[in-house]
């Protein structure tokens, strides 16, 4: 069965940090999300990563897969409030085309 | 304009009730699907439709009974409510349901079982 797993799970930083968000996952898959979640609000699609090697960027966020390792990368380059959030991996199974099973989610919280 | 709407947004009730909440989507999607996030905030699949149809059963109580009257709606009925069901649901659509797709989420409905 797979298991996507992310860490930190928690992690408060200051304003112009660079960190980075791990997501590990159990068994083999050519494509990843990540998503963002404001409090109380939806989750909003950040990337879609297609290809072992796939690397994206978005702002201050960049989000890179190693499908060989099982590993995809979220790293934040000088934080600023406004992305604090929680955010989640996710992994489709092969076992069924629409289901995807997300990481537990790690909550930023960024301090000025 | 809203993508993926769902009502009502906040649901508060008795132990032993039966709800709804209701899921719509104007993006021409495929399919549809309904996850629970708990108080963790572990959120987890329940079920998916593909136009119309049940394709994704995941182990959920028999007292959660989804329907999708046609492929723009899926609604969630829940018989006999108990404290446990409390989370927030999210209804989520994607375009065919293929594995690159990506998924777009509804704005949550917080369902509180007192």
């Amino acid at each position: 069965e797979l298991k996507v797993e992310q860490n930190p799970l928690f992690l408060s930083m200051q304003e112009g940090k660079n960190y980075t968000i791990y997501c590990n996952y159990s068994t083999t898959s050519d494509r990843l999300y990540w998503y963002r979640q404001d409090p109380g609000k939806s989750l909003e699609s950040l990337f879609v990563l297609l290809s072992n090697g796939a690397v994206k960027q978005e702002g201050r966020l960049m989000a890179s897969l190693d499908t060989k390792a099982r590993l995809s990368t979220l790293h934040i380059t000088a934080a600023v409030h406004d992305l604090s959030a929680t955010y989640f991996c996710a992994v489709p199974t092969y076992s069924s085309a629409s289901k995807i099973i997300f990481g537990s989610g790690t909550r930023l919280s960024i301090r000025p | 304009d809203t993508a993926v709407s769902q009502t009502p947004k906040y649901l508060v009730t008795q132990m032993g009730n039966d709800k709804s909440i209701k899921c719509e989507q104007n993006l021409g999607h495929d399919t549809m699907y309904w996850y629970k996030q708990d108080s963790k905030k572990f959120l987890k699949i329940m079920f998916s439709y593909n136009n119309k149809e049940l394709i994704i059963n995941e182990t959920v109580p028999n007292r959660f009974s989804p329907k999708s009257p046609d492929k723009a709606h899926l609604n969630l009925h829940i018989n006999s409510l108990e404290l446990g069901d409390s989370a927030v649901y999210f209804c989520a659509s994607s375009v065919s349901g293929g594995i690159a797709d990506t998924q777009y989420f509804g704005p949550g409905t917080r369902l509180t079982v007192l």
